[in-house]
């Protein structure tokens, strides 16, 4: 099936520093859109995006929509304590705009 | 509104016993998903409806069905569990517009299967 491959697997970082995690696909995506998960709940919608070259913001978070609709990007700054969880990657996938795929996730911990 | 509702929240099943894990949504979703989550891989697709009255496989539908019993209820049935399908099981409604519209999750069923 179509894979999102997510980089890094996992982050530590100190509070204050910012954070840059990718997600790559060998198929063109038309949606790119990410999630948070916080421990033991279901994740949540932090940013989605539409067209190839967007650039989206939602507060200190901001993800980029690839040129060649084959990855995207999102940027933490400033990260703080409650950041901390899981960051997936997802997207319509094999043809369908209603099958929705998720990477593997990106595990995010911040030292205070 | 309770969003997207399921049942139960734990579970702990017997190898070769049956279950039906429930998923009922208030928030006119058309398309309903089931997902499953294990350490390092991530939310893996099991089946997913686009619509009242359709359903689909996803990623890994071996050793599950489900019903679209009507608009707010999506279930996910366990005919004979086994320990591998001992998971984190998550349902999820998205639409109505269905084009490029997030995803709203549960919060989640964890399943131990012994």
């Amino acid at each position: 099936g179509q894979q999102l491959n997510q980089s890094p697997q996992s982050m530590f970082i100190q509070e204050g520093e910012d954070v840059s995690m990718n997600c790559t696909s060998s198929s063109i995506f038309n949606t790119w859109l990410w999630y948070k998960q916080d421990p033991g709940e279901g994740p949540v919608l932090l940013i989605a995006l539409y067209k190839a070259g967007e650039l989206t913001s939602n507060g200190r978070l901001t993800a980029q929509f690839g040129i060649t609709r084959k990855d995207s990007f999102l940027n933490i700054s400033a990260s703080i304590p409650s950041d901390v969880g899981i960051y997936f990657c997802a997207g319509p996938s094999g043809g369908s705009n209603y099958k929705l795929t998720f990477g593997k996730g990106t595990l995010l911990t911040v030292n205070p | 509104n309770a969003g997207v509702t399921q049942t139960p929240k734990f579970q702990v099943l017997k190898t070769g016993q049956s279950m039906t894990l429930q998923c009922a949504q208030d928030m006119n979703h058309n398309s309903m998903y089931w997902y499953r989550q294990d350490p390092g891989m991530g939310l893996r697709l099991i089946y997913y409806s686009a619509s009242e009255g359709t359903t689909d496989k996803g990623e890994v539908p071996n050793g599950y069905n489900v019903s679209r019993l009507n608009k707010r209820e999506f279930s996910l049935r366990l005919e004979s569990a086994a320990p591998s399908q001992t998971s984190v099981y998550f349902c999820a409604g998205r639409g109505p517009r269905g084009r490029n519209t997030e995803a709203f999750f549960g919060q989640g069923t964890r399943l131990t299967v012994v």
